[in-house]
This record gives C-alpha cells, structure tokens and sequence, in this order.
C-alpha cells in the first residue's frame, strides 16, 4: 500500500538536544512538508520541498533543518535552539500539480523535558 | 496574504443532527479549497475538495460549496453520526503547492 510513514509514533527527548524525524513516503510524490501542530491550533508549515536537493523555510522555520537527499525521504530535525520543541509533527507528501490534495502522515508527538 | 477562518468551536450535536462548519477566505486569483478531517492522535486527511468557483464537493454526506461571491467554503452534513466526532480543517491552495489551514473546528456527536 502507498503512503507516508512517520516513525517513531512518540518521541521523549532531554532539553538540548537535537532530535530528528523520520518521514518517507512511496507515492511517488515530488513535494513533502513538514507541520507543527499545538493544542487547538491549526497547522503551521515549518519547512517544505519541491524536488530533491531543496528546500524552502515555512512559516516558522527557526530552530529547524531538513534534508532533501532522495525523493522518498524528507527527515526534520528539531535543534536546541527551538524553544519550545514540544509538539505534534505531521509530514505531508503531494504531486507538484495544480489542485491535487496532500497526504498526510500519522505524526510524531515530541515531548522535551 | 491568504488566509482562512473557520468558525470557532468546539461544536457539540446530537447524532443525526444537522451540521455546519463555516470557513471564509481570503486569496487573491482563484486557488482550491479544501476540507480535511483529523481523527484523534491521527494526521490529516482529505475529506473534500473544490477547485473553481460553484464546484460541490462531496464525501460521506459531507458536502461544500465553493462561493466565490462570498469567499466561502461551508462544510454540511445532513445527519451526523458519533463516528463523525473529529476536528475538521479548512484549507485553500497558495502558490506552489502550499496549503494555508484554518485553525480547526472540534466536532462531538453524542449519541
């Protein structure tokens, strides 16, 4: 079956350190995104891809990075340097084509203490 | 910039009650709009969607409007079932692909 897999499904993480996420997807899918999500909010785009090899910063990309190295796999990972790690991170993959939806993985929930 | 507001919630119904989640936006051209549903610890997925103006579309009862006239994109449901408690997610296409969400609206269908 064709999807996106976000592993681990939740994430336990000292403060100061740096963690990464895993998302890959086997859609075939030129474009991948990287969400935050807190409590009652809606979605906040962190960093997102066209095509391999680059990136673009979202809306609130500090204290993040992401890698484009393969088509299928686009890691996040959250640096010391976010302030409030804390959340749940949703990956998305989609076709680079106009109207066509985007698909959705099943989230990390991070925790840092 | 783009922009989209639902109506606030949570909203709480008794099953086969009728439904409405409001969701205007802002946008300039014509971009696509969408309704996502997240069931809970779950991610996003699509619901529906609408890609010009007058479009319905539609999905397990739920159906939407594309209102140009009135830059909506109402999401209804004419009997809502306990299975259908969830947030729900207005969305419209920016450039490149992006998609800019609405805050989400929490939804509680007793029985």
């Amino acid at each position: 079956d064709g999807g996106i897999t976000q592993s681990p499904k939740y994430l336990f993480r000292k403060e100061g350190q740096n963690v990464t996420l895993s998302c890959e997807q086997n859609l075939n899918h030129d474009a991948m995104y990287w969400y935050r999500q807190d409590p009652g909010q809606g979605l906040r785009l962190i960093y997102y891809s066209q095509i391999v090899n680059d990136f673009q910063k979202g809306d609130i990309a500090e204290g993040y990075s992401v890698s484009r190295e393969k088509k299928e796999s686009f890691p996040l990972t959250v640096t010391s340097a976010q302030k409030n790690p804390t959340a749940f991170y949703l990956c998305a993959s989609s076709r680079m084509v106009a109207s066509y939806e985007q698909y959705f993985g099943p989230g990390t929930r991070l925790t840092v203490t | 910039g783009d922009s989209v507001t639902q109506m606030e919630g949570p909203v709480t119904l008794s099953e086969e009650a009728f439904l409405t989640i409001n969701c205007t936006y802002t946008a300039t051209g014509y971009p696509s709009l969408f309704w996502y549903v997240q069931y809970p610890g779950e991610g996003l997925q699509l619901l529906l969607k609408a890609t010009k103006a007058d479009d319905k579309g539609s999905n397990k009862g739920f159906e939407a409007t594309y209102r140009k006239e009135t830059t909506s994109f109402h999401l209804e449901k004419g009997s809502v079932q306990v299975s259908d408690s969830a947030v729900y997610f207005c969305a419209l296409e920016t450039s490149g692909s992006r998609l800019t969400f609405g805050e989400g609206t929490q939804l509680t269908v007793n029985p």
